[in-house]
């Protein structure tokens, strides 16, 4: 079935650095694919997403390519605030079939000032 | 407007009480979603609903059912409580039919059995 691997955490680093958080995926055809974002106490929402290959996914300064030749979609960011703090999801819904969105499990990310 | 709503926000109850969580969205989607999350913050699927169709995700006792009295609504009933229960579960809605579209999580429900 499909399924979404992402690097465990937690990921702590100092503000202004570099964010890369991986993810990759196993799926059949040609999945949709998701970052979420959880801050603590609430829901997850939509951070980016990608629909086909070789798209890329952006907003608030955060981006992903979807690289259908090494099956990922990794989260970057060049520059992380304390704000940023919060639980990542990487996530794909499949192109056909039932549509439940696949979440990975998680990668806590840790900003200090 | 809050897009998908859930009441409550916090469930603490006895062990073999029975309880519902309540779902509503207002953005008009086709398919609504329960999702668990423990304490580690992984995610599991538990139900995927729309108006022609019950998924179930096999790993789910059959003490948890959902219930759609409409397209808008889906609510999450759990018979005889156990402490395993407690989590925190989220209900969530997206287009059906369209694998690029999103879905909406409500704000979650933490359940507590004790």
């Amino acid at each position: 079935g499909d399924s979404v691997t992402q690097m465990e955490g937690p990921v702590t680093l100092s503000e202004e650095a570099f964010l890369t958080i991986n993810c990759t995926y196993t799926a059949t055809g040609y999945p949709s694919l998701f970052w979420y974002v959880q801050y603590p106490g609430e829901g997850l929402q939509l951070l980016l997403k990608a629909t086909k290959a070789d798209d890329k996914g952006s907003n608030k300064g955060f981006e992903a390519t979807y690289r259908k030749e090494t099956t990922s979609f990794h989260l970057e960011k060049g520059s992380v605030q304390v704000s940023d703090s919060a639980v990542y999801f990487c996530a794909l819904r499949a192109s056909g079939g039932s549509y439940i969105p696949t979440f990975g499990r998680g990668t806590s990310l840790i900003v200090h000032p | 407007d809050t897009a998908v709503s859930q009441t409550p926000k916090y469930l603490v109850t006895q062990m073999g009480n029975d309880k519902s969580i309540k779902c509503e969205q207002n953005l008009g989607h086709d398919t609504m979603y329960w999702y668990k999350q423990d304490s580690k913050k992984f995610l599991k699927i538990m139900f995927s609903y729309n108006n022609k169709e019950l998924i179930i995700n096999e790993t789910v006792p059959n003490r948890f059912s959902p219930k759609s009295p409409d397209k808008a609504h889906l609510n999450l009933h759990i018979n005889s409580l156990e402490l395993g229960d407690s989590a925190v579960y989220f209900c969530a809605s997206s287009q059906v039919n369209f694998g690029g579209a999103e879905a909406f999580f409500g704000q979650g429900t933490r359940l507590t059995v004790v």
